[in-house]
């Protein structure tokens, strides 16, 4: 079956412009995670959804933010872009309500956004 | 706060031998934790992972060590190959929090 997708694949933006990124989960997975990742720091944890809930929140500011449609698709928004804010954003998405339990998570290959 | 570290960011292991990627974590209230690899212009994929009341996890080529009284965990990739070059994150977890991932340790195994 078709893995997660993530679109788009690459984007460059301006500082103080917004964007929006798209993932699509695997077919039947309804829980999805967004992460940033950055050179040194790893996969830093923005937020997950369940059923068009927010479930958990990482430490980000408020300029992220997500959504989750009622097919399960998902969007994350980062307005006001900053140059830090330059980062893989990835997508995954699993059929456990969360992560709870050590829920295999399936990731798509990302978004890689540039601030200039 | 970083609660689940890498401390090495590469690691460079000549092909047939064993590779070992270390992993350290604060919170002791963490009862799972996972490894996933992660090629260039690909997402992460999950590798292995185990939980806390064990204390080893094997699967073919890899195998997890959990040692909870130095908060420590490791995955030995015996032998290596070539293809194994990747980036290697661990993660932790607990109750319905989300995962803590690591900053990640780069794997080059040598022909």
């Amino acid at each position: 079956k078709a893995g997660v997708t993530q679109t788009p694949r690459y984007l460059i933006k301006t500082r103080g412009q917004q964007v929006t990124l798209s993932c699509s989960p695997i077919s039947g997975h309804r829980s999805v995670s967004w992460y940033q990742q950055t050179p040194g720091q790893g996969l830093q944890f923005l937020f997950e959804y369940f059923s068009e809930t927010q479930r958990n929140k990482g430490n980000f500011p408020g300029r992220f933010s997500g959504r989750q449609f009622s097919n399960s698709r998902s969007e994350m928004n980062v307005s006001t872009l900053e140059l830090g804010d330059s980062a893989l954003y990835l997508c995954a998405s699993s059929l456990a309500i969360s992560t709870a339990g050590g829920g295999e998570q399936y990731f798509g290959p990302g978004t890689r956004l540039t601030v200039t | 706060d970083q609660q689940v570290k890498q401390n090495s960011p590469s690691l460079s292991v000549q092909e047939g031998r064993i590779s070992i990627l270390n992993c350290d974590y604060t919170n002791s209230m963490f009862d799972y934790f996972l490894w996933y690899k992660k090629y260039p212009a690909e997402g992460p994929t999950f590798l292995i992972s185990i939980s806390s009341i064990k204390d080893k996890n094997e699967d073919g080529r890899f195998t997890v060590f959990l040692n909870k009284s130095a908060k420590h965990l490791s995955l030995h990739i015996v032998p290596s190959q070539p293809g194994d070059s990747a980036v290697y994150f661990c993660a932790a977890g607990t109750g319905r929090r989300a995962l803590t991932f690591g900053s990640g340790t780069r794997l080059q195994v040598q022909p």
